[in-house]
């Protein structure tokens, strides 16, 4: 089993809807981050959380410490919001483990 | 402006052949990664470096090989032995305290012909 599990591993939806993706984990964390992963294949970091939640613009992230568990939600989803989206959890410096990704297709 | 840039972005090479995956930052980051992301998985560590020549393994080292002498460069060597080095490789910096805040490069995407 992996350490970090995402759900779903794809997700496609119609523009405008509210969109929910899954994370839970197995091991003890120091942070939990979301990364934004687009086509051409360079990645970036969208959220890194400890506790609680957060928000920057459409984009919403939660983590649940005592579940493990975290989800990212998009509000009034738009077709540049397709990417891949990783979830991926800080042990140490150099020990991050990454979830298998979300592929997000938002249609217009 | 600040950030990691990995070349070349795509590579073919014929079996046999050794391949370097080139990664210069300018953030002035102490620590440097290596990850490999094939389809269906998460990225795997392959080698990280937090100084100047210096270097470890990873969870996925073998048939790779780094070196580690600036602190703007950090390149990966596939070597012949790595039996399946078809992937798409992603180079990555940060500090080397506190928050595991990882800066990405755009990737290379290696296949073996």
């Amino acid at each position: 089993k992996n350490e970090v599990e995402q759900s779903p591993q794809n997700l496609t939806a119609q523009e405008g809807e509210f969109i929910t993706i899954n994370c839970s984990y197995s091991v003890g964390i120091s942070a939990l981050h979301w990364l934004q992963q687009h086509p051409g294949g360079g990645i970036v970091s969208l959220f890194m959380l400890s506790s609680g939640k957060k928000k920057h613009g459409r984009l919403i992230a939660t983590i649940n410490i005592q579940e493990k568990h975290s989800s990212l939600h998009i509000t009034a989803s738009h077709p540049r919001d397709s990417a891949v989206y990783i979830c991926a959890v800080g042990r140490n410096n150099n020990d991050m483990r990454f979830g298998a990704g979300t592929r997000l297709t938002v249609k217009p | 402006d600040g950030g990691i840039t990995q070349s070349p972005k795509y590579l073919f090479r014929k079996e046999g052949q050794n391949v370097t995956l080139s990664c210069e930052q300018n953030l002035n980051h102490d620590a440097m990664y290596w990850y490999r992301q094939d389809p269906g998985q998460g990225l795997r560590l392959i080698y990280y470096s937090q100084i100047v020549n210096d270097f470890q393994k990873g969870d996925i080292a073998e048939g790779y090989s780094v070196s580690r002498e600036k602190k703007e460069s950090f390149p990966l060597t596939v070597t012949s032995a790595q039996k399946n080095p078809t992937a798409f490789y992603l180079c990555a910096s940060g500090a080397t305290s506190g928050a595991n805040v990882l800066t990405f490069g755009a990737g290379s995407r290696l296949t073996v012909l």
